[in-house]
């Protein structure tokens, strides 16, 4: 089966710019996540879809960043305007809801590594 | 609250020896326990997990116990390679529901 799919894998912008990234799911998975991994550090969830709902958006600064889940299958993360500190590789991870609270597995795309200069 | 701590790196090792990654979580209920590793430039990939006490998580070689005794899902690999240079995580998900967490990450480096 295909991977989750991420685009661009590089962007670099000045701060107060705008950036969007783009993931394509695997096929079928019900599940969407964003994560933030900074230099050094553990993915930090951004932002989590179940289909085209909101599950946990709890820790996404909502000031600034926004994400949609079209039709529960692609999704958009956007940041504007944008921070140095949100400097990161932004992770976009997909899972089938069908070992629901067990071995859920995340299945993530190769990540989308923003530089705010 | 919930947690996962690993060990700090980088653990420098030489081509052959045996691995160990600490790995202890807090957590309320039964979650499952997780290994994901990441290699330079790619996004973070599955490599073993476990999900209830005593449970042996194995793959490529690595393998890890669910010791809910200790609340621990140490890593252990008896002969590594240069290929295993890699970041790993541990991370657990919460029993009924999807939500994951992630330890900080160690990062191996293996030489020839």
């Amino acid at each position: 089966e295909a991977g989750v799919a991420q685009s661009p894998r590089y962007k670099i912008i000045e701060k107060r710019q705008s950036v969007a990234f783009w993931c394509n799911p695997i096929s079928g998975h019900a599940t969407l996540y964003w994560y933030q991994q900074i230099l050094g550090q553990g993915p930090k969830l951004l932002i989590q879809f179940q289909n085209n709902g909101v599950v946990d958006d709890s820790q996404l600064p909502k000031d600034r960043f926004s994400a949609e889940r079209l039709k529960g299958v692609d999704s958009t993360l956007k940041i504007q305007p944008a921070k140095l500190e949100d400097s990161a590789v932004y992770l976009c991870a997909s899972s089938s809801d069908r070992d629901r609270g067990g071995a859920n597995v995340l299945t993530f795309g190769a990540g989308s590594r923003l530089t705010v200069l | 609250g919930n947690s996962v701590t690993q060990m700090e790196g980088p653990v420098t090792l030489s081509e052959e020896a045996f691995l160990t990654i600490n790995c202890t979580y807090t957590a309320t209920g039964y979650p499952s326990l997780f290994w994901y590793v990441q290699y330079p430039g790619e996004g973070l990939q599955l490599l073993l997990k476990a999900t209830k006490a005593d449970d042996k998580g194995s793959n490529k070689g690595f393998e890890a116990t669910y010791r809910k005794e200790t609340t621990s899902f140490h890593l252990e690999k008896g002969s590594v390679q240069v290929s295993d240079s890699a970041v790993y995580f541990c991370a657990l998900i919460l029993s009924g529901t999807y939500k994951y967490i992630f330890g900080t990450g160690t990062r191996l480096k293996v030489l020839a």
